[in-house]
């Protein structure tokens, strides 16, 4: 298996514009966590799915940020509009329900707004 | 709630060995783990230990897991540069799917 695939690995856009982030969580996995890391706040849950469905989004920041599944195999987060306070690297993963082996991690999208 | 905590940074001499310390708060945890955080990458899964375990050995890596007083460890013998890192535990609850992180340790290895 290819892993937690993330796309685009960096970002640079403008204040303003909108910015989606991707994901492909491994195959037969059944959940799909969207983190957000930075060194003054660590690494932060934003929203995760189970079977497609948001579960919790209690860690979306404001209305800017969206989270979508629209099916087992893909995943987006969009930004609209971004800010330069949204400059972070964005984390997925992804789990099969509560197996033992936790999450496996994508290797992020660092994202700069200007 | 749950609330997983670690020291910030540790500093160790390369050849020695590294403890890395843990503490949470949930006494339903079911399972704990350790990631490893290499620069520039995501978060790689190093162990993990059921929590009716106390210790559980991989290689170089011990984990030690004292349920009692909610404290969890990783040992790394025989400390090299590449363990340089930030290590985060963390713990799931129950059957949920969700981890609780902490705030992860720098580890930094010195010649």
């Amino acid at each position: 298996d290819a892993g937690v695939i993330q796309s685009p690995r960096h970002e640079v856009t403008e204040m303003g514009q909108e910015v989606t982030l991707r994901c492909k969580p491994i195959s037969g996995h059944n959940s799909l966590f969207w983190y957000r890391q930075t060194m003054m706040r660590g690494l932060e849950l934003l929203i995760y799915f189970n079977n497609n469905v948001p579960i919790d989004d209690s860690g979306m920041p404001e209305d800017r940020f969206s989270a979508k599944m629209p099916n087992a195999s893909f995943s987006t987060l969009k930004i609209q509009p971004s800010e330069p306070r949204d400059s972070a690297v964005y984390f997925c993963a992804s789990s099969l329900g509560s197996a033992p082996q936790g999450y496996t991690f994508g290797s992020g999208t660092r994202l700069t707004v200007v | 709630g749950e609330d997983v905590e670690q020291s910030l940074f540790l500093s160790v001499r390369e050849g020695d060995s590294s403890v890395i310390n843990c503490t949470y708060t949930d006494s339903s945890s079911t399972y704990l783990y350790w990631y490893k955080q290499e620069p520039g990458a995501g978060l790689q899964l190093l162990t993990y230990i059921f929590s009716n375990m106390d210790m559980k050995q991989d290689q170089r890596l011990t984990v030690l897991l004292n349920k009692k007083d909610k404290h969890l460890s990783l040992r790394i013998a025989d400390t090299q540069t590449g363990d340089s890192a930030i290590y985060f535990c963390a713990e799931r609850t129950g059957t949920a799917s969700k981890l609780t992180f902490g705030t992860g340790t720098r580890l930094q290895v010195t010649l």
